[in-house]
């Protein structure tokens, strides 16, 4: 069963630097591009960028480029979304999808969201 | 806001038929292939429709997909109560700014 489970909620405060993960299992996770997307409260969504695990190869957004980094451990099948240094503005829901089983933008497993609190 | 713009809400009775609109430009749906997504409350997207009128495994066909020019369409026939959800259409932008993008979603409501 292919699955996508990424880390726990997070409280951080301006300033701060944080890792959120998602780790895949049940398919080939370095076969499959990886997406984060972003949900800022009551918002829609917003795709953020792609890692492709097998080599690393990372395409951002413009909206998100230099906001945040995107990376993977493929030893781990693990997905990562980083910032350095929080606002109270990346305040959101965050999920991971894999893309490419039936065109390449087709995201058809997620996982089940990270929520990111950044509050003073 | 997104280029691909979609009505903020849309509702219907039950068994009734609903169409979603998802209106773009040349250089998102008029040259790019459109996807279709449905999130519940509180839960994480779903893909609906793939190449703008494809239906991934699992999928009911009560729902549909169209293109047509700069803009796309998702039908839902027979609508039921569980449908009540928010619906995204999705399409690569070739503009100066180019990615993927969403639309700008619509609130499914059954009556």
């Amino acid at each position: 069963e292919v699955q996508l489970v990424q880390s726990g909620a997070e409280v951080k405060k301006p300033g701060e630097s944080l890792k959120i993960s998602c780790k895949g299992s049940g398919y080939s996770f370095t076969s499959y591009w990886i997406g984060w997307v972003r949900q800022m409260p009551g918002k829609g969504l917003e795709w953020m960028g792609i890692i492709y695990p097998g080599d690393s190869d990372t395409r951002y957004s413009p909206s998100f480029q230099g906001q945040v980094t995107i990376s993977a451990d493929k030893s781990i099948s693990t997905a990562y979304l980083q910032w350095s240094s929080l606002k109270a503005s990346d305040t959101a829901m965050y999920y991971c999808a894999r893309l490419g089983y039936y065109d390449f933008w087709s995201a058809d497993y997620w996982g089940q969201g990270t929520l990111v609190t950044v509050s003073s | 806001q997104s280029v691909l713009t979609q009505p903020p809400s849309a509702s219907g009775t039950p068994g009734q038929r609903v169409t979603i609109s998802c209106s773009g430009s040349s250089s998102n749906i008029g040259s790019n292939t459109v996807n279709w997504y449905q999130q519940l409350p509180g839960t994480a997207p779903k893909l609906l429709i793939y190449s703008n009128n494809q239906r991934p495994s699992g999928v009911p066909d009560r729902f549909s997909g169209s293109k047509s020019g700069t803009s796309a369409s998702l039908a839902i026939s027979g609508l039921q109560s569980e449908d009540e959800a928010d619906y995204y259409c999705a399409a690569w932008d070739d503009s100066l700014n180019a990615f993927y993008v969403f639309g700008t979603g619509t609130k499914v409501t059954v009556l």
